[in-house]
């Protein structure tokens, strides 16, 4: 099974900052993942996939990079409603192989 | 647009079988071309991938699972059901159901969940 390392486990930041967010494949996954965003009590909300496109509907602050084993989400300028838990997906060798998260990175308000 | 709905009881007991049903809206299980999958969390934790169910009725499962996993679909219904049997506590977490969608070029990706569903197994 594809482990997803995220980093830091927390990120306290003020609105404006600029947020940078890791996820580490245990091997190469190409550019097979995505990003999400949750609320306390909400589902995961799809943000980015395929490393790098925006899912309908998200700002153009947040944006993602990185092919292989290393992957960032960067969210250029913290607005009050960013701050939440991000997650970091793959599916590399899907189907029909598994679908794995890593552990997430909360994003506080310092 | 797309809507899914899960449901089932919210207390198992140990050993016992968990039921849970997604109902789709807005979407045809059938026709979609879509994958539909059953996912959960624990308190504090990363989701999960239990497995997944192809509108063909092709499924995967977690190895981890396998031996106590069926997730099925009611075309007549519109829904994905998931049973899980021989539950324990660890079983305890929120369910979501998803539709893992087509995005061209060969990309799936989840895009629209359920709200989730808490299951505590507990005598």
């Amino acid at each position: 099974e594809i482990v997803l390392t995220q980093s830091p486990a927390t990120l306290s930041l003020s609105p404006g900052e600029r947020a940078t967010l890791s996820c580490r494949a245990s091997q190469s996954i190409s550019t097979y993942l995505a990003w999400y965003q949750q609320k306390p009590g909400q589902p995961p909300r799809l943000l980015i996939y395929d490393a790098s496109s925006r899912a309908t509907g998200i700002p153009a602050r947040f944006s993602g990079s990185g092919s292989g084993t290393d992957f960032t989400l960067t969210i250029s300028s913290l607005e009050p409603e960013d701050f939440a838990l991000y997650y970091c997906q793959q599916r590399y060798d899907w189907p029909p192989g598994g679908i794995t998260f890593g552990q997430g990175t909360r994003l506080d308000i310092k | 647009q797309v809507q899914l709905q899960e449901s089932g009881p919210g207390l198992v007991r140990p050993s016992q079988t968990l039921s849970l049903t997604c109902t789709v809206s807005g979407a045809s299980i059938s026709t979609d071309g879509s994958y539909w999958t059953w996912i959960r969390q624990h308190p504090g934790k990363g989701p999960e991938c239990l497995g997944y169910i192809y509108f063909t009725g092709r499924t995967y499962y977690k190895s981890s699972l396998k031996s106590r996993l069926t997730i099925s679909l009611d075309t007549s219904k519109n829904q994905v059901s998931l049973k899980l049997t021989s539950v324990s506590a660890a079983d305890t977490a929120v369910y979501y159901c998803a539709r893992i969608f087509y995005y061209g070029s060969g990309s799936y990706w989840p895009d629209y969940w359920g709200q989730g569903t808490l299951v505590t197994v507990s005598s």
